[in-house]
């Protein structure tokens, strides 16, 4: 057990669906961390946040939206979906030294049908 | 644009043997951090070692060890006395920048390595 918390595990919906991914950081992480891993585009970053506000963003579409709670817990909102959708969304979150690499979640599986 | 680059799409590793995974990247900032994460056929991802641009030594962890050479900026992982335990993929990553709390991982495409008994 790694210390990150991602549910549900693995998901299938609908095209045209909403979708919810809900991640709990490491006990003392404040950074979180949200990527999709899909076939052919690899492993991309979507968004930070660092103790409730958002820091960066990368390649994530309008239809995806997330936020981090008070409680440090995250949620990436998944709207509009697609089947090129379908990925492993893993959440991953950070102490705040550089020598330590992310903690990741063991991942949601993501399958748009 | 910062870049990874992992030449290997897949490697064959009889057990027990020393296997290299080439990774080289590219960045104009001075301060960049280099990872390798490992990746099972179950989906998680698990850091393996981490390499700062401005450590003079070579990081190792266990049977894992990264040889950072900065003027050729490759940083290739080897993994000591393969087990059958290490196939999996393996990613090489880069984040710039000083702010801890302020960046992300860019990342290579991996490479497959599956160890044979």
């Amino acid at each position: 057990d790694s210390g990150v918390t991602q549910t549900p595990k693995h998901l299938i919906t609908a095209t045209g669906q909403r979708v919810t991914l809900r991640c709990s950081p490491r006990s003392g992480d404040l950074s979180v961390y949200w990527y999709q891993q899909s076939l052919d585009q690899g492993l991309q970053f979507l968004i930070q946040y660092y103790n409730g506000e958002e820091r960066a963003k990368g390649n994530i579409l309008e239809r995806f939206s997330a936020q981090q709670f008070p409680d440090l817990h995250s949620e990436l909102n998944l709207s509009s979906l697609e089947l090129g959708d379908s990925a492993l969304y893993f959440c991953a979150s950070k102490r705040d030294r550089a020598g330590y690499g992310y903690t990741f979640g063991s991942g949601t599986r993501l399958t748009v049908v | 644009a910062q870049k990874i680059t992992q030449t290997q799409p897949g490697m064959f590793v009889q057990e027990k043997e020393a296997v290299t995974l080439d990774c080289t990247y590219d960045t104009s900032d001075q301060s960049y951090g280099l990872f390798w994460y490992k990746q099972p056929s179950s989906g998680e991802m698990i850091f393996l070692i981490y390499q700062g641009s401005y450590d003079e030594q070579n990081a190792t962890e266990g049977r894992y060890s990264l040889n950072f050479q900065k003027a050729r900026k490759s940083a290739n992982l080897v993994i000591s006395a393969s087990q059958l335990g290490d196939s999996a993929m393996y990613f090489c990553a880069m984040r710039e920048g000083q702010r801890d709390s302020n960046y992300q991982l860019i990342w290579g495409a991996g490479t497959k390595l599956i160890i044979k008994p």
